[in-house]
């Protein structure tokens, strides 16, 4: 699996858009950008996956850069309840492979 | 309704003890997961079933033993405690091979 670089801590102003960037320079043509959050003391959450076009869901959009090096995951109007650790992770779609998951970035929602 | 439950959410217990951590999934999931998070917040796989067969075991000491009656239940065994197994174990499932896993609330082990 492709190694990941995130950015260990980012702030927001609560309402403002978050924009969480990741690096995966050595991405393989069939392998996905995932993403992952963990809010303190519970379970990771699954967030948004893509593979090279841009993605949308409830919880947020994934940009991907043309080349693939690199993704951004926004959330639109970050909350509060937005406070956690984000993981980006890239694997293959489908086989039986593990989600590896690396240190991640801390984004701290303020009011 | 939860999807992915996991007893009991503490457990502290004394080293060389035996002790067992449940997972139950009402998702209809074929593959089920262990993880451990440290104290540094690194979170790990351990071991992935899929239909009650082991897939991927991350080479954790056989002090551990994850058990699979069937698809919805995976329990994590754990015989001859140590200090070192303190960590939050998660309990995860998905449809086989698909990366969008859900997971439980974390089992906090305490060894003392």
């Amino acid at each position: 699996d492709a190694k990941t670089t995130q950015p260990p801590s980012m702030d927001c102003a609560e309402g403002r858009a978050a924009n969480l960037p990741c690096n995966h320079s050595t991405i393989s043509g069939n392998e996905y950008v995932y993403w992952y959050r963990q809010i303190h003391s519970q379970g990771p959450q699954y967030i948004i996956h893509g593979l090279k076009n841009n993605e949308t869901n409830e919880m947020a959009s994934l940009i991907i850069t043309e080349d693939r090096k690199s993704s951004t995951l926004i959330l639109p109007h970050a909350t509060l309840r937005d406070t956690a650790v984000y993981y980006c992770i890239v694997r293959v779609e489908l086989g039986f492979q593990k989600l590896v998951f690396g240190t991640g970035t801390r984004l701290l929602v303020s009011p | 309704d939860t999807a992915v439950s996991q007893t009991p959410k503490y457990l502290v217990t004394q080293m060389g003890n035996d002790k067992s951590i449940k997972c139950e999934q009402n998702l209809g999931h074929d593959t089920m997961y262990w993880y451990k998070q440290d104290s540094k917040k690194f979170l790990k796989i351990m071991f992935s079933y899929n239909n009650k067969e082991l897939i991927i075991n991350e080479t954790v000491p056989n002090r551990f033993s994850p058990k699979s009656p069937d698809k919805a239940h995976l329990n994590l065994h754990i015989n001859s405690l140590e200090l070192g197994d303190s960590a939050v174990y998660f309990c995860a499932s998905s449809r086989l091979g698909l990366s969008e896993q859900f997971f439980g609330p974390g089992t906090r082990l305490t060894v003392l």
